[in-house]
């Protein structure tokens, strides 16, 4: 069981690139989460998924989509990167279902992405 | 629209001190979280609270909810130097398991 992953652990991308983050989740849950976390400004959510095949924005979604084909992924793409989008991603998931618990969202390692 | 403050940002404290981290949320929040993050690494969860009076306590840590107040607390008793990391409370808003994340506190705790 290997709870949420992320991956690339480090990228570097150049301004104007592309490039897309992939998070897995093996518990089965159905809400997953996107989330940047910059100095000083904690940890901040760009878009979230309450199940396959749907997505919604966050707080700051603007310069990332988002895709939810699986239930176990959820992608967070970047069409033309923006040195503003330097930052640390994490991603999330947690499940709808009470017996599970309450509602506590289990974060991946963390993405963290230098634009130049 | 729900917002989140936690003060202080910064906190040393001396091995052996008590200390509390505040946290304020604007809005009717479902529930409450702590986490604790060290340097290069991810979030980990520290306590979930659910309910006014909720109260939970693991080792040399203790958080309270006060939903009226809209406050929740992290207590810290007889500080170690293993308790120096980052501690974030987050508050739910929706049905949809949203957090909404304070910007953490910075503990360091001294010999």
């Amino acid at each position: 069981n290997a709870g949420v992953t992320q991956t690339p652990k480090f990228r570097v991308l150049k301004t104007g690139q592309s490039m897309t983050l992939l998070c897995a989740q093996d518990m089965n849950h159905e809400y997953m989460y996107w989330y940047r976390q910059d100095p000083g400004m904690g940890l901040r959510l760009i878009h979230y998924s309450v199940g396959e095949g749907t997505t919604a924005k966050g707080e700051v979604p603007d310069g990332y989509n988002v895709s939810r084909l699986k239930k176990q992924n959820f992608l967070l793409g970047l069409e033309s990167a923006a040195p503003s989008q330097t930052s640390v991603y994490f991603c999330a998931s947690s499940s709808l279902i009470l017996l599970a618990g309450p509602y506590e969202q289990y974060f991946g390692p963390g993405t963290r992405l230098t634009v130049t | 629209e729900l917002k989140v403050e936690q003060n202080p940002l910064f906190l040393s404290m001396q091995e052996g001190k008590n200390y509390t981290i505040y946290c304020n949320y604007s809005t009717t929040s479902d529930r409450l979280y702590w986490y604790r993050q060290d340097p290069g690494k991810s979030l980990e969860s520290l306590f979930v609270l659910l309910s006014n009076g909720a109260v939970k306590q693991e080792g040399r840590l203790m958080a309270s909810l006060d939903t009226k107040a809209r406050l929740s607390t992290l207590h810290i008793t007889a500080a170690v130097h293993d308790l120096s990391a980052t501690y974030f409370c987050a508050a739910e808003g929706g049905a949809t398991n949203k957090l909404i994340f304070g910007t953490g506190t910075l503990l360091a705790v001294q010999p």
